[in-house]
């Protein structure tokens, strides 16, 4: 099983900064990679896949990048709204695996 | 729009069975893959299981293999997870998730599944 690790747990912000959040693979899982967001008593919300393609109808201060083993999502000037968990997976091997999760608080 | 409905969650004893649904709409159903992915109180998220648009293809995560089954039904637009011999770290928030290939792109809102004595 691949097993998918994020840091930090925990990053405070302050609103209309920049955030970047990482997202390591135990091994390659080339660019198959996406990031979901989760708030509090919601379903996850599907970001990023291909490691860098913006779902539909997602902003555009969301970017991904990475490939291998090594990945970000930045959140170029964070918005109120943006304050979330945010997860990160892969489906290059089943299981698909998710990392554990990267808080985004207000600093 | 994409609308996921999950149902039949509930409180069931340790060694017990329950059978999750999911009741799809606003999009043709048949046409994609499907997963079950789970979330215990305060945890991480985990695919449990996936199934292909005509049920060819199924997979499962080592912990679920032997007790769950899932299945679909296309005419009725339906996703179904059959759970026996559940046990206390079975206990999660369900969510049904539409697979945008292999990614999930629509989730539902989840049931709560709690397995206590």
């Amino acid at each position: 099983e691949i097993v998918m690790t994020q840091s930090p747990a925990t990053l405070s912000v302050s609103p209309g900064e920049r955030a970047t959040l990482s997202c390591r693979a135990s091994q390659s899982v080339s660019s198959n990679l996406a990031w979901y967001q989760q708030k509090p008593g919601q379903a996850p919300r599907f970001l990023i896949y291909g490691a860098s393609t913006r779902a539909t109808g997602i902003p555009a201060r969301f970017s991904g990048s990475g490939s291998g083993t090594e990945f970000t999502l930045t959140i170029s000037s964070l918005q109120s709204e943006d304050f979330a968990d945010y997860y990160c997976q892969q489906y290059h091997n089943w299981p698909w695996t998710f990392g554990q999760g990267t808080k985004v608080e207000i600093k | 729009q994409v609308h996921l409905v999950e149902s039949g969650g509930g409180l069931v004893k340790p060694g017990g069975s329950l059978r999750l649904s999911c009741a799809a709409s606003g999009f043709t159903f048949s046409d994609h893959y499907m997963s079950w992915i789970r979330q215990a109180p305060g945890k991480g998220l985990e695919c449990i299981s996936y199934i292909s648009s005509s049920a060819n293809t199924i997979y499962y995560t080592d912990s679920v293999k032997g007790r769950f089954t899932i299945s679909r039904d296309n005419a009725r637009n339906s996703l179904y997870l059959q759970m026996n011999s559940l046990r206390a770290e079975d206990t999660a928030v369900y969510y049904c998730a539409r697979n945008y290939g292999n990614p999930v792109d629509y989730w539902g809102q989840g049931t709560l599944v709690t397995v206590s004595s």
